[in-house]
């Protein structure tokens, strides 16, 4: 069965730490993707990647940043981990041949900072 | 940005009856999905409808796409009360970014 693993499930941080949410892919998809999920807000998308080294900004950047090093590796980075950003974090993949970027989701990572 | 606005935010129906959710959208679009969310988890494709197609079916889902009103609707047949999840819809303007709405809570009581 194909997947999209996240490393961590829950985390809690204290404020100001460096947070690092891992994310691989074994279905050999050129993109990846970083959403933050909030009550009443949706999906908003913070970062995607279509290629190995290539990342795109999406809606919500501002306190993020990510790598990718390995086309099944996708890290999404919190320099100095806030509040504000106590959410869930869902990655995702999807193939680029079909043109219709379906996702397949991993199980999320619950971040809380303290 | 939020492309997609569902409606309603919630709904609550007995098993067996028919679940239907509306989806409207802003702009043009290559291609509209549905996911569902079970409490918790991470979200699941369900369904994806193409700009020229009008009706979409796979199993008890049934998707429809007005361009022309930038609206989509998902109805779920006979639902079942496995099928109490959060649904979204998304759409996929160009390229490979997708933009989800808020999303409709839907509870079915056995």
């Amino acid at each position: 069965d194909v997947k999209v693993t996240q490393s961590s499930r829950y985390l809690v941080k204290r404020t100001g730490e460096k947070v690092f949410l891992e994310c691989v892919q074994d279905m050999d998809h050129e993109n990846m993707f970083w959403y933050r999920q909030d009550p009443g807000l949706g999906l908003r998308l913070i970062y995607f990647s279509y290629d190995v080294k290539m990342k795109e900004k999406g809606d919500i950047p501002e306190g993020y940043s990510v790598s990718r090093e390995k086309k099944e590796r996708f890290s999404l980075i919190l320099e100095s981990a806030s509040t504000n950003q106590t959410s869930m974090y869902l990655c995702a993949s999807s193939f680029q041949g079909s043109g219709a970027n379906v996702l397949t989701f991993g199980a999320g990572s619950r971040l809380t900072v303290l | 940005s939020q492309q997609g606005e569902e409606d309603p935010q919630a709904l609550s129906i007995q098993e067996g009856e028919n679940a239907t959710m509306n989806c409207s959208y802003k702009t043009s679009i290559n291609n509209l999905q549905w996911y569902r969310q079970n409490s918790g988890r991470g979200l699941v494709h369900l369904i994806l409808i193409r700009s020229n197609e009008r009706e979409k079916h796979s199993g008890r889902l049934r998707v429809t796409l007005d361009t022309s009103k930038k609206s989509s609707s998902l109805l779920i047949t006979a639902s079942r009360a496995a099928d109490t999840a959060s649904y979204f819809c998304a759409t996929v303007a160009g390229g490979f970014k997708t933009i989800f709405g808020a999303g409709t809570r839907l509870f079915v009581k056995a």
